[in-house]
């Protein structure tokens, strides 16, 4: 079983530029997660999707991050434009059911200077 | 406000002891909470996962409790090895959100 894929690994952008990150999930996964997690803090939930709805999206800084997820399956997010404080490493997630373990991705580093 | 705690140190202990690892919430009321295990660089790793009705879960050198009345849950890794040396988080699901704690990392020295 393939896992969950996430594109770029890495990325540095000058700030006030803008960025996108790419997530595959586990083929199958209704659920879909996108983490922010700043170094030596646990994972913040960004946004959450069941199939192509919206679960959560509480903690994403709408003015300036953005996601979408494509038919059920593929899914992105946006930074525009970027700040230094959006240095982090985000993580992508996926599972099957309500209760089910989650699934992650190895996550994109994103530098911004 | 809502709030995941985990001890916010590392852990150092020494190989073959028990790890026993703390989890503590407030304003959840979860119905299940899970564990899951960080190596730098790479995402996150599922464990354990536990049931409100249950008190005890237990996978070979790995166990976790679940006190919903003191809202913790105990991760015990038993006969430690440097190679269980990373960090681990606890996250539970609150309104059909995965929310994580603030990891504890543990090391195991020879």
């Amino acid at each position: 079983e393939a896992g969950v894929a996430q594109s770029p690994r890495y990325k540095i952008i000058e700030k006030r530029q803008s960025v996108a990150f790419w997530c595959n999930p586990i083929s199958g996964h209704a659920t879909l997660y996108w983490y922010q997690q700043i170094l030596g803090q646990g994972p913040k939930l960004l946004i959450q999707f069941q199939n192509n709805g919206v679960v959560d999206d509480s903690q994403l800084p709408k003015d300036r991050f953005s996601a979408e997820r494509l038919k059920g399956v593929d899914s992105t997010l946006k930074i525009q434009p970027a700040k230094l404080e959006d240095s982090a490493v985000y993580l992508c997630a996926s599972s099957s059911y309500r209760e089910g373990k989650a699934f992650f991705g190895q996550g994109t580093r994103l530098t911004v200077v | 406000s809502q709030k995941i705690e985990q001890n916010s140190e590392a852990l150092n202990i020494q190989e073959g002891k028990t790890a026993t690892l703390t989890c503590n919430y407030t304003n959840y009321s979860p119905a299940y909470l899970q564990w899951y295990r960080q190596d730098p660089g790479r995402g996150p790793v599922f464990l354990l996962l536990i049931r409100e009705n249950e008190k005890e879960k237990r996978k070979e050198r790995l166990k976790v409790t679940f006190d919903t009345t003191l809202k913790q849950s105990l991760f015990h890794i038993t006969a430690s090895q440097p190679a269980d040396s990373a960090t681990y988080l606890c996250a539970l699901v609150d309104t059909d959100k995965l929310i994580f704690g603030t990891g504890t990392r543990l090391q195991v020295f020879p």
